[in-house]
Order: structure tokens, then C-alpha cells, then sequence
């Protein structure tokens, strides 16, 4: 597509329930991320994809939480047993790749989606 | 271990005034430096990006910034600031060797007609 798509764009759900978000990138960036962000807290890194494979899942918060990537294209974030702290705009981006030591490409981001426990 | 620090939660200036939004960086290596802008309810776009060369940095819609070595610093500026610029700006960093940015907390900008 044209531009990176999240799904839902807004979600209020019950706390204890599980909800699934939803990225689709720009067709051909093999390298995905998710962040969070909470207010006041800025970006907070999630999850990086490089196609189909996470190597770096350091910044998801807890074992609720779980994200996969299938096609090298679709990744959904999932969280489980919903929290109140878990509330925040969930960013997704993508990019061409990652290549260590080169100056790399910028990632484009999506319009995220805002996640609300009540 | 990365950091960005944008000191100010809110700047505000009057249409026509020139602008700048604070951003200082720690990083152990040479730094990758960004500026990115979130408008309501839309993603992060990117502004502009400092990798090497020239220290002063030309972005999109009129905005630059000036990397500054030794004061770790890469503020964001523009000569004449327009309303349509009220938005939250995102300083970002990234050591060339790595594949994710540290954001800063965001800086609210609001520009008064």
C-alpha cells in the first residue's frame, strides 16, 4: 500500500479482556517496529521484525504481550488480560531494512492505534 | 546507554517569530540525530536527519536544525513559524550500528496567530 495501516484506529476494551492490533505496511520493507506511546512518556520501543523474525523483543513489557509477522508483511500485537496501565497509542512503522554500519532508512510510520482499558 | 532530552514540554510563538525546539543526545558512538512531527491523530512524519557533512541540516516545510558536537545538541528551527505548524516534534537518535531510535519525550509547539 501507500502508507503504513493500523488497525483498529481506536479500541476501548474491558480490563482482563485480550485485544489484537493489527499493521500492515508498505509492501516491501522488510523491517517493522512497534511502539508505544503513553503520555508524557514519549516512544517507547516494543518489538523490531526483520521479515517473519523478531530478533529484538527487549522492550515489550511483559509476558501479556506478543507480537508475530506472517509473510513477511501483516504483524499483529497482542495483548493479553488488558491492563489500565496498558492504555497508550500503539505505533507501528516500517522500512526498506537494516543494514549495520550504513546510514540506513528512515522509517515511515503509521497513524497508530489508541488503545483504552476501562 | 542513548539518551534524548527535549527540556521543554510546550513552546509557544507567535506567527511570524522565528522558532526553535530544544533537543541535547547522549550516545556512545556517532550519532544518527532526527526530527519527526505527529499532527493529531496521525503517525510520526519524518522532518529531517543529520548522518555526517554539513551541521546545519535542511528539512521539509521550511524547518532545519544544527547539530551542534559539542554541546550534544540538535535544535530545531525555522525562520518564521505558521500556525499550521502547532504539533508535537520528536527528537530521535540512533548509534549507526543500531536499528532503533530512542525517541525524546516530545515537545508541543503551538504557534499563536
Amino acid at each position: 500500500g501507500a502508507g503504513v495501516s493500523q488497525s483498529p484506529s481506536n479500541k476501548v476494551t474491558e480490563k482482563g479482556k485480550d485485544v489484537e492490533l493489527r499493521c500492515d505496511p508498505i509492501s516491501g520493507h522488510t523491517a517493522l517496529y512497534w511502539y508505544r506511546q503513553s503520555l508524557g512518556q514519549g516512544l517507547e520501543f516494543l518489538i523490531y521484525f526483520q521479515g517473519n523474525s523478531a530478533p529484538d523483543k527487549s522492550g515489550l513489557p511483559s509476558d501479556r504481550f506478543s507480537a508475530e509477522r506472517t509473510g513477511g508483511s501483516v504483524s499483529t500485537l497482542t495483548i493479553q488480560r488488558t491492563q489500565q496501565e496498558d492504555s497508550a497509542v500503539y505505533l507501528c512503522a516500517s522500512s526498506l531494512g537494516f543494514r549495520a554500519g550504513a546510514s540506513n532508512y528512515g522509517y515511515t510510520f503509521g497513524s497508530g492505534t489508541r488503545l483504552t482499558v476501562v | 546507554a542513548q539518551s534524548v532530552a527535549q527540556p521543554e514540554d510546550q513552546v509557544n510563538v507567535a506567527e511570524g517569530n522565528p522558532l526553535t525546539v530544544k533537543c541535547t543526545y547522549s550516545v556512545s558512538g556517532n550519532p544518527y540525530l532526527f526530527w519527526y512531527v505527529q499532527y493529531p491523530n496521525r503517525g510520526l512524519q519524518f522532518l529531517l536527519k543529520y548522518i555526517t557533512g554539513d551541521n546545519l541540516v535542511k528539512g521539509s516545510y521550511g524547518f532545519e536544525a544544527e547539530f551542534n558536537k559539542s554541546q550534544t545538541s540538535f535544535h530545531l528551527k525555522k525562520p518564521s513559524a505558521l500556525v499550521s505548524d502547532s504539533a508535537l516534534y520528536f527528537c530521535a537518535v540512533r548509534d549507526m550500528g543500531a536499528y532503533k531510535y530512542i525517541f525524546g519525550t516530545g515537545t508541543r509547539l503551538k504557534v499563536l496567530a
